[in-house]
C-alpha cells in the first residue's frame, strides 16, 4: 500500500469547470506539497501546507490534518492547466518525500 | 539564481555504459535530493545530501549507483554498466530546511538502449 494515495488517476474537463483533486496519506507529516508536472518532466511546487487552506490565483489546496485528506482545487479551469498533479508529503520521521502517483489532467478547450 | 538546474536534459546510453548526472541547487540551499520517476509513478527517493554529508539512502539505490555533493554544493549522480531497467527521469530538487519549501530541477531523462 502507498503511503500517498491520488484520485483520480486521470481526469478530463471542459474548459471553465471547476476540478478537484484528492489525496489521502497513511503517515504521520510534517507537510504536505502539491506539484504541478508538465510533460516535458519539469516539477514546478504548487503549494505547500500543514494546515488549512492556501489560495493561489485559481488554485485553491486544503488539508484537514485529523482526516489525512488535502484536495487540490482549480477554478474556472483552462487548456494551460493541463499536467500531471501531484500529492507529495514530508513524513515527520524522517527527510523524505512520499509521492502519489499523479493525477494527469486534460482540460479540453 | 534561476532555480535547481540540472545537466544534461536528456541522455540516450547504450547498455553497459556509464552516464553522470549534475544537478545545481538553489545557491543558499544546504540540502539536496534525488528521485526517480518512471513512467506513470511518482517520483521515488534515491539519497540526500546535507550540505555535504550523505544522510540517507533508499534501497533503490543499488550499488550501480553513486552520489557525490563533494563541496556541499552541486551535485552528481553515477549509474555504472546502464540496464534498460534504468531509463527514467532523474530529478533533483534542493531545500534550506525540512518542510520549508523545495525546489525541483526540470530532470534528466535517461533513456538505455
Amino acid at each position: 500500500k502507498n503511503e500517498v494515495e491520488q484520485s483520480p488517476q486521470n481526469l478530463t474537463a471542459q474548459e471553465g469547470e471547476f476540478i478537484t483533486i484528492n489525496c489521502s496519506y497513511s503517515v504521520g507529516i510534517s507537510a504536505l506539497h502539491w506539484l504541478q508536472q508538465h510533460p516535458g518532466g519539469g516539477i514546478v511546487s504548487l503549494f505547500m501546507l500543514s494546515s488549512g487552506k492556501k489560495k493561489h490565483g485559481r488554485l485553491i489546496a486544503t488539508i484537514n490534518i485529523q482526516e489525512k485528506h488535502s484536495s487540490l482545487h482549480i477554478t474556472a479551469s483552462h487548456p494551460r492547466d493541463s499536467a500531471v498533479y501531484i500529492c507529495a508529503v514530508n513524513a515527520n520521521t524522517g527527510n523524505q518525500f512520499y509521492f502519489g502517483t499523479g493525477t494527469s489532467l486534460t482540460v479540453i478547450p | 539564481d534561476t532555480g535547481v538546474s540540472q545537466d544534461p536534459r536528456h541522455k540516450i546510453t547504450k547498455r553497459g555504459q556509464n552516464v553522470t548526472f549534475r544537478c545545481d541547487p538553489i545557491s543558499e540551499h544546504n540540502r539536496l535530493y534525488w528521485y526517480r520517476q518512471t513512467l506513470g509513478q511518482g517520483p521515488e527517493f534515491l539519497t540526500y545530501f546535507q550540505n555535504e554529508a550523505q544522510l540517507e539512502k533508499s534501497r533503490l539505490l543499488s550499488d550501480r549507483f553513486s552520489a557525490e555533493r563533494p563541496k556541499g554544493s552541486f551535485s552528481t549522480l553515477e549509474i555504472q554498466r546502464t540496464e534498460q531497467g534504468d531509463s527514467a527521469m532523474y530529478l533533483c530538487a534542493s531545500s534550506r530546511l525540512q518542510g520549508n519549501g523545495y525546489t525541483f530541477g526540470s530532470g534528466t531523462r535517461l533513456t538505455v538502449v
